[in-house]
């Protein structure tokens, strides 16, 4: 079964101040990793998935396989980025479009 | 495009009421799935449909039902409310590869 672990309920920095939300991960296959963000009162979105190895409002994430890792990093956090943060997995079989999130990180950025 | 939209945005029911949540998108896309979302407890998938005609259960299914009668449509069904499906519920979709899912507004459903 593969499973998602968001450690941190609750994450809360400075303005200005490097920031980092953790995510690991089980699964047995090959997996694919996305961070999904969910601002006050807008839908849920895509931030950024592994395998495009992009970075996206200043967020970067790699995959880390030894460690079943796949941590959301940003050095210098901004207001705006206060949201709730959701780490998913998918199989990358192409077969499997079900996602299977994490129970999110809320992370608030102060002034 | 109007992209994913979902009915009603707020609805209360009392228990053993039955209700169906619409869900619509315009994109083509042929995966289409229900999460509910519940405080502490993240996005967990109650069923999902990978095109017209064909679903499947997810994460926590019981209490609810779907069908996927057009590709545009995937309504989803509580028989008989049970406070426990106080929660809300977002519809999400996206295209055969599955690499980035489109979500719904929402509807906070709350049974008494």
């Amino acid at each position: 079964a593969q499973r998602v672990t968001q450690p941190e309920k609750l994450l809360s920095v400075f303005k200005g101040a490097p920031v980092e939300l953790k995510c690991n991960y089980s699964y047995s296959g090959s997996p694919e990793l996305f961070w999904y963000v969910q601002y006050s009162r807008q839908r849920l979105q895509l931030l950024l998935r592994h395998i495009s190895r992009e970075s996206i409002k200043g967020f970067t994430a790699d995959l880390n396989k030894g460690e079943t890792s796949f941590h959301l990093k940003k050095p210098f956090a901004q207001e705006e980025d206060s949201a709730m943060y959701y780490c998913a997995l998918r199989d990358s079989g192409g077969s499997n479009y079900k996602l299977t999130f994490g129970k999110g990180t809320l992370l608030t950025v102060n002034p | 495009n109007a992209g994913v939209t979902q009915t009603p945005k707020f609805q209360v029911l009392k228990t053993g009421q039955s209700m169906t949540l619409q869900c619509a998108q315009d994109m083509n896309h042929e995966y289409m799935s229900w999460y509910r979302q519940d405080p502490g407890m993240g996005l967990r998938l109650i069923h999902y449909s990978v095109g017209a005609g064909i679903t499947d259960q997810g994460e926590v299914p019981n209490g609810y039902n779907v069908s996927r009668s057009t590709t545009e449509d995937f309504p989803l069904r509580l028989l008989s409310a049970a406070p426990s499906q106080t929660s809300v519920y977002f519809c999400a979709s996206s295209h055969r590869d599955g690499y980035e899912q489109y979500f719904g507004p929402g509807t906070r459903l709350t049974v008494t």
